[in-house]
């Protein structure tokens, strides 16, 4: 059974540098084609893709954030962290991490429950 | 990027209606194409992939199809359990975009 949870603070404030933690099992971050996402969603808003980390630590952020968003993998802990820097009110959302299982079937799922972060001062 | 624009952005429709949703695409992008389903306070729940399979567990009322630039989302016979919102996301480049939504509501 695959699962996803994502850990990190609640609140942050305008200008400081958020980190959030996803942490998974019943997947390899080592096995060809597998990946974790990250997505967002501001209260009562559409979700925003953010970026993917794949098996092969390539990486791809969405382009409007793409200064400010950083992600990486700890295999050994089954872990994906995302870092943005320079938080703002309006990166007040609810962040989520999500598996994708291979190349040739790319769909997000499962995904983690999701943790809200609202940034103000 | 790829944009995804979903129509209508909220219906109302009632219990056994058959429903459809639009995802319409900036460019061709057949047949990278999903559809999730979400609930309030939940994370986003895999209905539908490349464009018109259905993962394992979702009912058969639902059902995908389309191709080029122009996805469809239909729903037979609403259920209760059915209310809710819908995203289409591709896949065929990164950004990997979603549609901004449809909230299908009890009319």
């Amino acid at each position: 059974q695959i699962t996803l949870e994502e850990s990190g603070p609640t609140l942050v404030k305008p200008t400081q540098t958020l980190t959030l933690t996803c942490s998974f099992s019943g997947f390899s971050l080592t096995t060809g084609g597998v990946g974790v996402a990250w997505i967002r969603q501001p209260p009562g808003e559409a979700l925003e893709w953010l970026g993917v980390i794949y098996w092969n630590d390539d990486k791809v952020y969405t382009p409007s954030l793409k200064s400010r968003v950083a992600i990486s993998k700890d295999t050994s802990e089954n872990q994906v962290v995302l870092t943005m820097t320079n938080m703002d009110p309006a990166d007040t959302a609810t962040y989520y991490c999500a598996y994708r299982r291979r190349s040739s079937d790319p769909w997000y799922g499962p995904w983690g429950q999701g943790t809200l972060v609202t940034v103000s001062s | 990027d790829i944009q995804l624009t979903q129509s209508p952005s909220t219906l109302s429709a009632s219990v056994g209606d058959r429903v459809t949703i639009t995802c319409r695409a900036s460019q061709t992008m057949t047949p990278w194409l999903a559809w999730y389903q979400q609930k309030p306070g939940k994370p986003p729940k895999l209905l539908i992939s490349k464009a018109s399979t259905l993962e394992s567990g979702v009912p058969s009322r639902f059902s995908g199809s389309g191709s080029g630039t122009e996805f469809t989302l239909t729903i037979s016979g609403l259920q209760p359990d059915d209310f809710a919102t819908y995203y289409c996301q591709q896949f065929y480049v990164h950004p990997h975009t979603f549609g901004q939504g449809t909230k299908l509501d009890i009319k």
